[in-house]
């Protein structure tokens, strides 16, 4: 079985701050990980995806993460917030191999930024 | 482009009632996905369509809830005999691959329900 755990449901920072949004996940197979954000009224978008290669990935909006295999994380961050960067984020595994697509998702991580 | 869309986007149905959620993907998008996301939760998959064939259903919690998608475009989840622990949000995401797990799918905006 495969899961995501999502550490802190809330995460709070000031602008121009680090943002550091911490994932940790559960596979029997070579995951692919995603993250996925989610503004108010909108539907999830794509944040940014590891599937091979390179550990450490780049997104939109200047946010990336880091692959790590021995930690079974996949941690998102961003080296400095601004205040549109608050909404929900999730962090998402897919099994792959023969997996099509259906996707896992953690409990969400909502982070607000203060002026 | 039109992204995806889902119609109502707000639904109150009364508890015993039946409803129709539906989704209308992107254009010549080959893969669909159901999810249903509690509140304060992640989404959690439902159901998955390639074009009109639904080849798992693993995730329908029970026979209540039933997807269809006729025609390989446009799909509608159903749900028999509402209880209020089936109110929720209920996502529709689409991707054009036919082997989608490596690629990014795109979410409509949801239908949020409420049993009541």
């Amino acid at each position: 079985a495969q899961s995501v755990t999502q550490l802190g449901s809330h995460v709070s920072v000031s602008e121009g701050a680090l943002v550091l949004l911490r994932c940790n996940y559960s596979s029997s197979v070579p995951p692919y990980l995603f993250w996925y954000v989610q503004y108010p009224n909108q539907g999830l978008q794509l944040l940014l995806k590891y599937t091979t290669g390179a550990t450490l990935v780049k997104g939109i909006n200047g946010f990336e993460a880091e692959f790590k295999k021995s930690e079974t994380s996949f941690h998102l961050t961003k080296p400095s917030a601004h205040m549109s960067d608050a909404a929900e984020y999730f962090c998402v595994l897919n099994a792959g191999g023969t997996s099509y697509g259906k996707l896992t998702f953690g409990q969400g991580t909502i982070l607000t930024v203060h002026p | 482009g039109a992204g995806v869309s889902q119609s109502p986007r707000y639904k109150v149905a009364k508890r015993g009632q039946d409803v129709a959620l539906r989704c209308d993907p992107i254009s010549g998008h080959v893969s669909l996905f159901w999810y249903q996301q509690a509140l304060g939760q992640g989404p959690e998959f439902l159901t998955y369509f390639q074009n009109e064939a639904q080849l798992d259903k693993s995730g329908l919690p029970s026979d209540r809830f039933f997807a269809e998608r006729p025609e390989g475009s446009v799909s509608t989840l159903k749900i028999q005999r509402t209880q209020q622990e089936d109110s929720a949000v209920y996502l529709c995401a689409s991707s054009a691959h036919r082997v989608p797990a490596a690629y990014e799918q795109y979410f409509g905006p949801g239908t949020r329900l409420t049993v009541t």
